[in-house]
This record gives structure tokens, sequence and C-alpha cells, in this order.
């Protein structure tokens, strides 16, 4: 079983900075097969990037994934405000297995 | 627009069972595997389940594994999650969560959970 490791665990920043969080898996990863997701309190998940590096429906362009083999990062360019959440990174193994990393809360400083 | 509408959740003391259900709507349901995923108060994300489009292949995480069934009913558009035997640590909100991608490799859309409590 492929294990997800994220860093930071919580990351203190303020808007207008620019956000990296990492995703460190125990084994590689097919790049078309790691994705990032954002969750707020109380709300569902939502997908941010797929395929590494492919946004979702309506993210916008400050927002981007990238990375190989074991290691991948999610950079956000310039905080908003609406970007302070929780975010989680999630590969496929096969089917049917899915893991999810740890995640990285990213709160205002 | 994709929507994803969960029901049936509650408090359930342990041993006891529930079901799930979600009902979806925006998109063409008959085509996609769907899954479940929870959460535990405070914790990450858990995949724990999937059906395909055409309930012909069914898998589970190892810890729900011979406890949960899940099925579907393409006719309704809906997706169910029988849970026996619950125990203290399945207390969690229960996503669904539709497939994306070729082989499901994310999850494209989520409802917005049903909260499950197991405690006497």
């Amino acid at each position: 079983e492929i294990v997800l490791t994220q860093s930071p665990g919580t990351l203190s920043l303020s808007p207008g900075d620019r956000a990296t969080l990492s995703c460190r898996a125990s084994q590689t990863v097919s790049s078309t097969d790691l994705a990032w997701y954002q969750q707020k309190p109380g709300q569902a998940p939502r997908l941010l990037i797929y395929g590494s590096s492919s946004r979702a429906t309506g993210i916008p362009d400050r927002i981007s994934g990238s990375g190989s083999g074991t290691d991948f990062t999610l950079t956000i360019s310039r905080l908003e405000p609406e970007d302070f959440a929780v975010y989680y990174c999630q590969q496929y193994g096969g089917f049917p297995t899915h893991s999810f990393g740890q995640g990285t809360k990213l709160e205002i400083k | 627009e994709v929507e994803l509408v969960e029901s049936g959740g509650g408090l359930v003391q342990p041993g006891g069972s529930l079901r799930l259900s979600c009902v979806a709507s925006g998109f063409t349901f008959s085509s996609y595997t769907m899954n479940w995923v929870r959460q535990a108060p405070g914790k990450g994300l858990e995949w724990v389940s999937n059906i395909s489009s055409t309930s012909s292949a069914i898998h589970y995480a190892d810890s729900v594994k011979g406890r949960f069934t899940i099925s579907r009913d393409n006719a309704k558009k809906s997706v169910y999650f029988q849970m026996n035997s619950l125990r203290a640590d399945d207390t969690a909100v229960y996503y669904c969560a539709k497939c994306g991608g070729g082989w499901c490799q994310f999850f494209d859309y989520w409802g917005q959970g049903s909260l499950v409590t197991v405690s006497s």
C-alpha cells in the first residue's frame, strides 16, 4: 500500500503570499494518478487538481500542481482569503485502491 | 449541475445498523462508478467502498469488509451503503463521491456528507 505524507502539517501565511504544499509517496506514483483537494470547515472536499497538474473545472490558474515519481507539490501563487483551508493529496493505486495524505492546514498568519 | 445528496445518517448503538442513501442528478449516473469516502471527526479522509456502473465490480476497504454492503439502483440514480455491526470507530461523516477519470483515478464531485455517530 502506498502511503502519502504531506508537509508541513500546518502552514501559516498571509494573503498575497505564495503557498507551497508537499505530498511525498512511499513508492512511485504515476503522474496521472495524483490529485489534490481543498476542504473548508463543515464542507465536503472539492477537487482542485487531477493528473498531478490538470486543474478541475472552475479552479483559478493561481492554483497549480506539479511533480512526479514520489514528490508532488501544490502551489498557490497569491493567497486569497478563500484559500485558507485544509488540503489533501490523494493517489490511485490501481483499482480499487485510493489513499489520501493526512492533510495540510493552511491558516492565516 | 452535478449534485449528490446523502441521507440516512444518525445516532446508532454499537452493534447496530444504518443505511445511507445518495441520490444523484446532473450527470448520466448509470455510466459512472460511485464511491463512499468517510471522515472521522477532526481526522482525514478514508476511501471505504465503490461500485461499478453496472454493479459488476464492488470493492471495500479492509476496515469495513464483511460488515458494510454497497449497492445501487440506476433507475433511481441512487447508491446505498448498508452498515451493519457498527463500531465506535465507524463514527464519521460519510461522503458519496463520483469517480472521475477513465479509471476512477480521482473523485470529481462529492455530496455534502451524512454524519454517522456510533455510541451507547
